[in-house]
């Protein structure tokens, strides 16, 4: 079993709809949760991070960590068509963090 | 946030030969890390550099292999040795944050295809 696992899709939706992403982990260690969006051709950017259980809210992106689950979300609301990119979550306990493989998102108009 | 660039953006190279990756900083930073990116996979640590001493390599990553420099902090070489088409891939330079917010940035990265 992979430490993080993560839907490589790709999820594709319409304008306007609501996205989840998800990754789930095996290690208990990690306490540092991240989220990277990467566009074609890009380096990755880092688009959250957090380090505790629950939401956190930037825009229109929302955060959530579930430790007992072991389970981390980003959502994205009113998604748009410049939202299509790969998405990759992050998690470490050390510096180094392991990253997911990233699930690629496609808005349509 | 830090700005990095890296160079070349991407090329073409033959079996055998080697390749070296730029990596330049705006800003010194204490730890630079060298990411490979294939298709469909997560990004794989190859070696953390750190200046004025040498580069600590992950698993499965060797020096002869990955030879790196860090002649000062805003910059870093990464060399891809006797290359084979295996070794075609996204190489990503990446710096931790300065400002203490525990995660790192990413370079725009170099695309390799070896032939």
């Amino acid at each position: 079993q992979k430490e993080v696992e993560q839907d490589p899709g790709p999820l594709s939706v319409p304008e306007g709809a609501i996205v989840s992403l998800n990754c789930t982990y095996s290690n208990s260690a990690f306490q540092y949760f991240m989220w990277y969006r990467q566009y074609s051709r890009k380096g990755p950017e880092l688009l959250m991070y957090t380090y505790s259980s629950g939401n956190k809210e930037d825009g229109r992106f929302t955060a959530q960590v579930d430790k007992s689950s072991k389970y981390i979300s980003l959502f994205i609301r009113d998604s748009q068509p410049s939202d299509s990119a790969t998405y990759l979550c992050a998690m470490r306990s050390s510096y180094i963090p392991t990253f997911g493989r990233g699930t690629s998102l496609i808005v349509h108009p | 946030s830090a700005v990095i660039s890296q160079k070349p953006s991407r090329d073409i190279c033959q079996r055998g030969t080697s390749l070296t990756i730029q990596c330049q900083v705006d800003s010194q930073v204490t730890m630079m890390f060298w990411y490979r990116q294939q298709p469909g996979q997560s990004l794989t640590l190859i070696a953390t550099a750190n200046q004025g001493s040498e580069a600590t390599y992950e698993s499965g990553f060797v020096i002869d292999k990955f030879p790196i420099s860090r002649p000062n902090l805003t910059f870093s070489t990464l060399t891809v040795s006797n290359m084979s088409p295996e070794d075609s891939s996204i190489y990503l330079c990446s710096v931790e944050d300065q400002s203490g917010a525990d995660t790192q940035y990413f370079g725009p990265g170099t695309r390799l295809t070896v032939l």
